[in-house]
């Protein structure tokens, strides 16, 4: 079956400090991936999606990039931090070809402060 | 206007009655729709998809989809104190498997 992983679960970084989430899939092969960020009382945004190796679309235009250097890793990184990062970031997948919803990792809760 | 739009609640039900949660949306080319429940300080857990016009039943849970009116509906029967959570309709658009979310709806079911 198939699992994702995301950690760190939550992460406390100062205002200038750089970032590196890291997701992982198993039990897969070439799935779509995504990075959300939910802040506060807010809805899921968007970051970046992927559907394969170095193939990557951003949503938002920001201070965060994301990498996938592997087939079922995918990074979530920022060079400085600022305050305006906090929230709840999800990683996600979906089967290749298919249309089915997205399956979420349990998150990470990141405070900049 | 939003792409996906719900009412943020919350929405309070006795236990045992029948929750109506409501969404609508902009893009009249969406063709699959979600539901997701996340409790608080979790992440979103998908409990029901609908492709097409009408009702689809999963125990508790029924999804209703009128793409004319561009609205997606999920009813919980017999509600549990275990259901109040945060649901959030999701619609796939733009073309391409992204998924767009809503705010959500809270859920309280009430003793």
């Amino acid at each position: 079956s198939q699992t994702i992983h995301q950690w760190p679960a939550t992460l406390v970084q100062p205002v200038g400090s750089p970032l590196s989430l890291e997701c992982t899939v198993e039990g897969t092969s070439n799935p779509n991936l995504y990075w959300y960020r939910q802040a506060a009382g807010r809805g899921l945004q968007l970051l970046f999606y992927s559907v394969g190796i170095g193939q990557i679309s951003s949503e938002v235009p920001q201070n965060l990039s994301a990498s996938r250097p592997q087939d079922r890793q995918f990074i979530l990184s920022s060079k400085k931090l600022l305050l305006s990062d906090s929230g709840f970031y999800l990683c996600a997948w979906t089967p290749e070809t298919e249309t089915y919803g997205y399956t979420f990792g349990s998150g990470t809760r990141l405070t900049v402060v | 206007q939003k792409e996906v739009e719900q009412n943020s609640g919350p929405l309070s039900v006795p236990e045992g009655a029948i929750a109506s949660l409501n969404c609508t949306y902009s893009d009249r080319g969406s063709q699959s729709f979600f539901w997701y429940r996340q409790y608080s300080g979790k992440s979103p857990e998908l409990i029901m998809s609908i492709y097409s016009n009408g009702d689809k039943e999963d125990g508790r849970f029924t999804a209703q989809l009128n793409k004319a009116s561009q609205y997606v509906s999920l009813l919980i029967r017999d509600s549990q104190p275990s259901d109040s959570a945060t649901y959030l309709c999701a619609v796939m658009t733009g073309g391409g498997n992204k998924l767009t979310f809503g705010t959500g709806t809270q859920l309280k079911v009430e003793l």
